[in-house]
């Protein structure tokens, strides 16, 4: 089956220490998102990339990273910089055509915890 | 930028009842988008919408796009406990020409027996 997977589902870290979240797509779409969900808040756009080698800064990059080596891979870096990184996590992907909008699919989600 | 509200917060409707939800936008839409979210799971793709006064129907849940395309409502007929969950509208601002997506803030849904 088709689908985006994400790792871990929870995840636990320590102040001062960077930890990394998989995101994983089968569907062999261009485009993947990064999202920050926090309570009482939509969705907010940390990281994007329109293609492999390539991916710009969203709306609240500052104490992430990314990185896009594969097609399907597209793992995100929550650095010791982030302030306040204790959120829900969800990575997306769509199929990347100019004239057309896409439709963003969604994985399961990662909760981060900063203890 | 643009900005999504969506009325209401939260709803608490009996089971079988009928409820609609909305998401106006301060700009007009390219596209948009709506999403259910089960708590702590990933958010499931419902509809999307381009067209001024588009309507498209899934099983009991229907959107519409107004003519303007700068609001969408989500109609549920005869709820279930199975529709309860967060629902979410996203937007696509079409401005870079590149598919980011706006997000409002959701509509919590129960539906009590």
């Amino acid at each position: 089956d088709g689908g985006i997977t994400q790792s871990p589902k929870y995840l636990f870290r320590k102040e001062g220490q960077n930890v990394t979240l998989s995101c994983e797509q089968n569907l062999n779409h261009d485009a993947m998102y990064w999202y920050r969900q926090d309570p009482g808040q939509g969705l907010r756009l940390i990281y994007y990339s329109q293609i492999v080698n390539d991916f710009q800064k969203g709306d609240i990059a500052e104490g992430y990273s990314v990185s896009r080596e594969k097609k399907e891979s597209f793992p995100l870096t929550v650095t010791s910089a982030q302030k306040n990184p204790t959120a829900f996590y969800l990575c997306a992907s769509s199929a990347r055509t100019i004239l057309n909008t896409d439709t963003q699919y969604f994985g399961p989600g990662t909760r981060l915890t900063v203890l | 930028s643009q900005e999504l509200e969506q009325s209401p917060q939260s709803l608490i409707v009996q089971e079988g009842k009928n409820l609609t939800i909305n998401c106006t936008s301060s700009k007009t839409l390219y596209g948009l988008y709506w999403y259910k979210q089960k708590y702590g799971e990933g958010l499931i793709f419902l509809m999307m919408l381009q067209k001024g006064g588009e309507e498209k129907s899934h099983e009991k849940i229907t959107a519409k796009l107004d003519e303007k395309k700068q609001q969408s409502s989500l109609h549920i007929t005869a709820s279930q406990p199975s529709h309860a969950g967060i629902y979410l509208c996203g937007a696509d601002p079409r401005i870079t020409g590149f598919q980011k997506l706006v997000f409002g803030t959701g509509t919590r849904l129960l539906v009590s027996p």
